[in-house]
């Protein structure tokens, strides 16, 4: 079945530093790749998502693009901000025809004034 | 619209009890997964159900079971308690098990003693 590998945290960055969270998958055909967030006490937000190769996926300032040939996914953004300590989860579906989702480890993030 | 909705959020369970979790997924979307997710294991999968049928179960001891009813709404049960089903519960809502846009609650949490 389908695997994910994210880079182990906690990331700690300085506010308006830029971030990159990696993760690489293994998987069985394409499958759609997503990033969810998850606040402390909170679910999990869907913060992004890429349907296809090279497909981008954006929201509130990250992005992550969908390489096939290296099967990476890895959410970036150019300025982080206090607000966006949390969790991040990438999680690409399990197969074609399920809606389960393969969830890594996640990433603390923590960024300080 | 009303995102998906979990019930209770909080709750405090002695050894050998059972609960009942509840999802109300969002208007329109038929598909629901259910996930545990701890410190130590983090996110893990339990069961999806699309019409009232459960299409994937993960890894887990029958003690945790599931059903979706025909307004779609879930419920997962867990029998004989034990302290280690101390977990955040989370239920995910989508169209269908193939849609590429999953939406999850705010999960049960659910402590064991």
């Amino acid at each position: 079945g389908n695997s994910v590998t994210q880079m182990e945290g906690p990331v700690t960055l300085s506010e308006e530093a830029f971030l990159t969270i990696n993760c690489t998958y293994t998987a069985t055909g394409y499958p759609s790749l997503f990033w969810y967030v998850q606040y402390p006490g909170e679910g999990l937000q869907l913060l992004l998502k890429a349907t296809k190769a090279d497909d981008k996926g954006s929201n509130k300032g990250f992005e992550a693009t969908y390489r096939k040939e290296t099967t990476s996914f890895h959410l970036e953004k150019g300025s982080v901000q206090v607000s966006d300590s949390a969790v991040y989860f990438c999680a690409p579906h399990g197969s074609s025809n399920t809606g389960k989702l393969i969830f890594g480890q996640g990433t603390t993030l923590q960024v300080k004034p | 619209k009303a995102g998906v909705t979990q019930t209770p959020r909080y709750l405090i369970k002695t050894r050998g009890q059972q609960v009942t979790l509840s999802c109300s997924p969002i208007s329109g979307h038929r598909s629901v997964s259910w996930y545990q997710q701890t410190p130590g294991q983090g996110l893990q999968f339990l069961f999806e159900y699309f019409s009232e049928t459960q299409r994937n179960k993960g890894n887990f001891p029958g003690r945790f079971s599931g059903r979706q009813f025909s307004n779609s709404r879930s419920e997962m049960n867990v029998s004989t308690l034990e302290l280690g089903d101390s977990a955040l519960y989370l239920c995910a809502s989508s169209l269908a098990p193939e849609a590429n846009t999953i939406y999850f609650g705010e999960g049960s949490w659910l402590t064991v003693v």
